[in-house]
């Protein structure tokens, strides 16, 4: 079946490193990739997202691009800040009313 | 705009008593979902709607059970409440492939 698989964290950074999460999908089909950011105490929130190969999606500095020859929608960002200190999820929709969501990285940005 | 709307926020129930976990959208989404996230877990899905009077089971669906009488609402039974089932409960509507969760209720059961 349909699955995500995302890099464990905790993710410790600096702020003004060089983030990256990986992420890699096994999928039917052709799915729309999605990453999701979940601030503490609130709900998932749509952060960007890819509907086709090679589609690059991007939002507040983020970026991750649909690679279908690797199957993976890395998640980047040039210089991270304390404010992007979250749990992030790769998720993949394929049209079968549900969306495949991975298992979260958390990201702590230190000062 | 509001967006997916759910109450209460917080909820500290004793085992085998009942509740319904409210879940209210404006955007006219036909799909939406409930799950549950268990502390430093991802999602489960509990249930699922693609529209009024449609629902069906996710993965975890024991212990609960939901009602879709209107396109706005979508809400979460739980009629004897167990340990087990203490997590962050999330709904979500789905538009274009995308997902929008409301703010969570936070259930606690002792």
């Amino acid at each position: 079946g349909d699955s995500v698989t995302q890099m464990e964290g905790p993710v410790t950074l600096s702020e003004e490193a060089f983030l990256t999460i990986n992420c890699t999908y096994t999928a039917t089909g052709y799915p729309s990739l999605f990453w999701y950011v979940q601030y503490p105490g609130e709900g998932l929130q749509l952060l960007l997202k890819a509907t086709k190969a090679d589609d690059k999606g991007s939002n507040k500095g983020f970026e991750a691009t649909y690679r279908k020859k690797t199957t993976s929608f890395h998640l980047e960002k040039g210089s991270v800040q304390v404010s992007d200190s979250a749990v992030y999820f790769c998720a993949l929709y394929t049209g079968g009313f549900k969306t495949i969501f991975g298992a979260g990285t958390r990201l702590f940005v230190k000062a | 705009n509001a967006g997916v709307t759910q109450t209460p926020k917080f909820r500290i129930l004793k085992i085998g008593q009942s509740m319904t976990l409210q879940c209210t959208q404006d955007m006219n989404h036909n799909y939406m979902y409930w799950y549950r996230q268990d502390p430093g877990m991802g999602l489960k899905l509990i249930y699922y709607s693609v529209g009024a009077g449609i629902t069906d089971k996710g993965e975890v669906p024991n212990g609960y059970n939901v009602s879709r009488s209107t396109t706005e609402d979508f809400p979460l039974r739980l009629e004897l409440a167990a340990p087990s089932q203490t997590s962050v409960y999330f709904c979500a509507s789905l538009i274009d492939r995308a997902a929008f969760f409301g703010q969570g209720t936070r259930l606690t059961v002792v």
